[in-house]
């Protein structure tokens, strides 16, 4: 199995500053199929499900907030918000979609400082 | 607008079964994989099972291998989760999701979910 590892846990950031989740998976998440990279990141905030916001490791989904992007392959990802807004208060997942079975990584909770 | 609506999640004892049904609609479910995810009340979340489009590959986690049964029924646009054995760590939401598929191709990434349905597993 992928194991996916994000950093850190949990995190405290005033608002408009910038905040940078890191995710990183035990082998490659790099298709050889397309050469893209098979990393999604998705937002949960308390009592909603969660929201994709990446996709194949950088595509951000329509109607997400361009202050939200994401980098990285191979193994080591990052999802960056360029001016912490007091909505993005949430949780934040990686997952990898490279193979089954699909893993996430184990999460890690935004809120401002 | 596409909807995913869980239902079926109770209360159960250890070494029950349940059965979560996942309706579709604003969609074209016949041509989407599905999955199932949990999450443990305070936990993050776990990749469960999916099915592909016309229900015919599965796949499925270890701790639910040979319990669970995921399946579908196309003509009604619902997914369905079939829980035996229930034990105690369980006990979580039960969210189904859908692939991206575009062009017939589809890719294991999430991008509609339902809003839930909660499973608890106690005596």
């Amino acid at each position: 199995d992928i194991v996916m590892t994000q950093s850190p846990d949990s995190m405290a950031v005033s608002l408009g500053e910038r905040a940078t989740i890191n995710c990183k998976s035990s082998q490659s998440v790099l298709h050889s199929s397309n050469n893209k990279n098979r990393l999604a990141w998705y937002q949960q905030k308390p009592g909603q499900p969660p929201k994709l916001l990446i996709s194949w490791a950088s595509t951000r989904e329509s109607g997400v907030p361009e202050r939200f992007s994401g980098s990285g392959s191979g193994t080591d990802f990052t999802l960056a918000i360029s001016s912490l807004q007091a909505e993005d208060v949430a949780d934040y997942y990686c997952q990898q979609y490279y193979i089954t079975p699909i893993t996430f990584g184990q999460g890690t909770r935004l809120e401002i400082k | 607008e596409v909807q995913l609506v869980e239902s079926g999640g109770g209360l159960v004892q250890p070494g029950g079964s349940l059965r979560l049904s996942c309706a579709a609609s604003g969609f074209t479910f016949s041509s989407h994989w599905m999955h199932w995810v949990r999450q443990a009340p305070g936990k993050g979340l776990v990749w469960v099972s999916r099915l592909n489009d016309d229900g015919t590959r599965t796949s499925y986690a270890d701790f639910v291998r040979g319990r669970f049964t995921i399946s579908r029924d196309n003509a009604k646009n619902t997914l369905y989760l079939q829980m035996n054995s229930l034990r105690a760590d369980d006990t979580a939401v039960y969210y189904c999701a859908k692939y991206y598929c575009s062009g017939g191709d589809c890719y294991g990434y999430m991008d509609a979910w339902g809003k839930g349905t909660t499973v608890t597993v106690s005596s």
